[in-house]
């Protein structure tokens, strides 16, 4: 049972444009929520995380909205960029000490010049 | 900081052979790491929990005889393939957290190809 459901599967974005990557869970014990980015052969690095206790975290071109009550939060990338074609990973945790860590299926986002 | 690096990042082995690959924090001490598993165009798969001193804590379905792990020093633990099979050939990835603080940091990966 897939306990973060991550879409769009792949997204194709013109560069300067806004990539949007929504996840939604089930789970209401999870306290923090990740997204992190993976380019290919490498490990997934953290790019930003939220708890929520707040709405929208923003950082840099990067900003995450959470809607608590609707269980989704989304991963907004402003004024995207070719560097950024990478695959993107939402993630929620429950509980302390960073156990059980639960993973979206991933978004391959390709930004074209 | 919180760098975590893996060694190898690529290995290549015959059927049947083991495989060692240690997964190290350069920075900072790490009473826990975790093991994940990540198919082509997947998502990472949680293989086990490794505690300092103690016993992994093997996911359901991940072979503990199969995935030797060892978490040997608070900066160090390894993950041991044994008789490693070409349906073993995957990435693996390990990633820490520094005690009292959430975030996972994890390593660059290690692709091990079973011929």
């Amino acid at each position: 049972q897939q306990q973060v459901k991550q879409s769009p599967q792949s997204l194709i974005v013109q560069k300067g444009g806004i990539s949007i990557i929504n996840c939604a869970y089930e789970n209401t014990a999870f306290d923090y929520f990740p997204w992190y980015q993976q380019f290919p052969g490498k490990g997934p690095a953290l790019l930003i995380a939220i708890r929520p206790d707040v709405s929208e975290k923003k950082e840099g071109r990067f900003t995450i909205s959470f809607n608590k009550s609707a269980k989704q939060f989304s991963l907004h990338i402003m004024d995207s960029q070719p560097g950024d074609s990478a695959t993107y990973f939402c993630a929620a945790r429950a509980g302390t000490g960073a156990n059980n860590l639960f993973f979206g299926t991933g978004t391959r986002l390709t930004v074209i010049p | 900081g919180a760098v975590v690096s893996q060694h190898p990042s690529r290995v290549i082995c015959k059927s049947g052979t083991s495989v060692k690959i240690e997964c190290r924090s350069l920075d900072f001490q790490a009473t826990t790491m975790f093991w994940y598993r990540q198919f082509p165009k997947k998502s990472l798969m949680l293989m086990a929990t490794s505690n300092e001193g103690s016993k992994a804590t093997y996911e359901q379905g991940v072979e503990k005889d199969k995935f030797l792990i060892n978490h040997a020093s608070l900066t160090l633990s390894t993950l041991t393939v044994t008789s490693a099979h070409p349906e073993d050939s995957s990435f693996y990835i390990c990633s820490a957290i520094i005690n009292l603080v959430d975030t996972q940091y994890f390593g660059p990966g290690t692709r091990l190809t079973v011929l």
